[in-house]
C-alpha cells in the first residue's frame, strides 16, 4: 500500500533556511502536497507539485521532487518564528482524490 | 470566499454514546472528505462524499458513517463511541471538477473527547 515517511523533528534558527524531507512509495502519485498545521488548527495548504515537475517555487517556498527516488522536499527560505508548526507531506494517487499523509515534521524556529 | 466550516469545534462524550459532526464546504465545492487525526496514527482517511454518494472509504469500522446533502454539506456519525475515537476530525472540500487540480482545503476540525 501507499506509505509516506517524514522525519519527525527539525530545529533551525530564525533567518536560516529549513529543509523538510519526505519519501513516498506510490509510483502512481499524481500530485504531492505540503500542508502546515499550527497548534489547535486545521491543515493549511502551502503548495503542491505535479508529479511530472522537478521544482516549484512560491515566494519563500521551494519544492523539489525527485521522482526516480520518490523523494520530495520543502525548503523555506529566511525561516521566521511564525513558521514554527507541523508540516505534512501528502500524496494523491492517480484516479483517486484521497490523500495519504506522512506523520508530520515538527519545525521549531528559535530566535 | 468563506473557508470550510466545521461544527461543533469541541465535543465531549462518554463511551457508548453516539455523535454527529457537521461540515460545510467552500461554496462551489462538491466533494467532502473526512479524516481522523490522532497522535498515534496520524492523519487517516475516513471517507469521501461527492454528489450525495460515498465515493471512497478508508479502513474504519461500520460505526463510522456519513452522508452528504444536496447543498454539499456533510455530516459524519460515530455510534457506540470508544475511548480510542478521541481525535481531531478534519473535513476537507475540493471542487471535483473535470480537469481541475482538485486540491483539498481543510476546515479547523472538531476535537472529540470520549470519556
Amino acid at each position: 500500500g501507499e506509505d509516506v515517511e517524514q522525519s519527525l523533528f527539525l530545529s533551525v534558527r530564525e533567518g536560516d533556511s529549513s529543509v523538510i524531507n519526505c519519501t513516498y512509495t506510490d509510483s502512481s502519485s499524481t500530485y504531492l502536497y505540503w500542508y502546515k498545521q499550527e497548534p489547535g488548527a486545521g491543515l493549511q495548504l502551502l503548495t503542491y507539485i505535479f508529479s511530472n515537475m522537478d521544482m516549484k517555487q512560491d515566494q519563500r517556498l521551494t519544492v523539489l521532487l525527485n521522482k526516480k527516488d520518490k523523494h520530495l522536499s520543502l525548503r523555506i527560505a529566511d525561516t521566521q518564528t511564525g513558521d514554527s508548526a507541523i508540516y505534512f507531506c501528502a500524496e494523491r494517487s492517480s484516479g483517486y482524490s484521497t490523500l495519504t499523509f506522512g506523520k508530520g515534521t515538527m519545525l521549531l524556529v528559535s530566535p | 470566499k468563506a473557508g470550510v466550516t466545521q461544527t461543533p469545534r469541541y465535543l465531549i462524550k462518554t463511551r457508548g454514546q453516539q455523535v454527529t459532526l457537521s461540515c460545510s464546504p467552500i461554496s462551489g465545492h462538491r466533494s467532502v472528505s473526512w479524516y481522523q487525526q490522532t497522535p498515534g496514527q496520524g492523519l487517516q482517511f475516513l471517507f469521501e462524499y461527492f454528489s450525495e454518494t460515498q465515493r471512497n472509504k478508508g479502513n474504519f469500522p461500520g460505526r463510522f458513517s456519513g452522508r452528504q446533502f444536496s447543498n454539499s454539506r456533510s455530516e459524519m456519525n460515530v455510534s457506540t463511541l470508544e475511548l480510542g475515537d478521541s481525535a481531531l476530525y478534519l473535513c476537507a472540500s475540493s471542487p471535483r471538477l473535470a480537469g481541475s487540480i482538485d486540491t483539498q482545503y481543510f476546515g479547523p476540525g472538531t476535537r472529540l473527547t470520549v470519556l
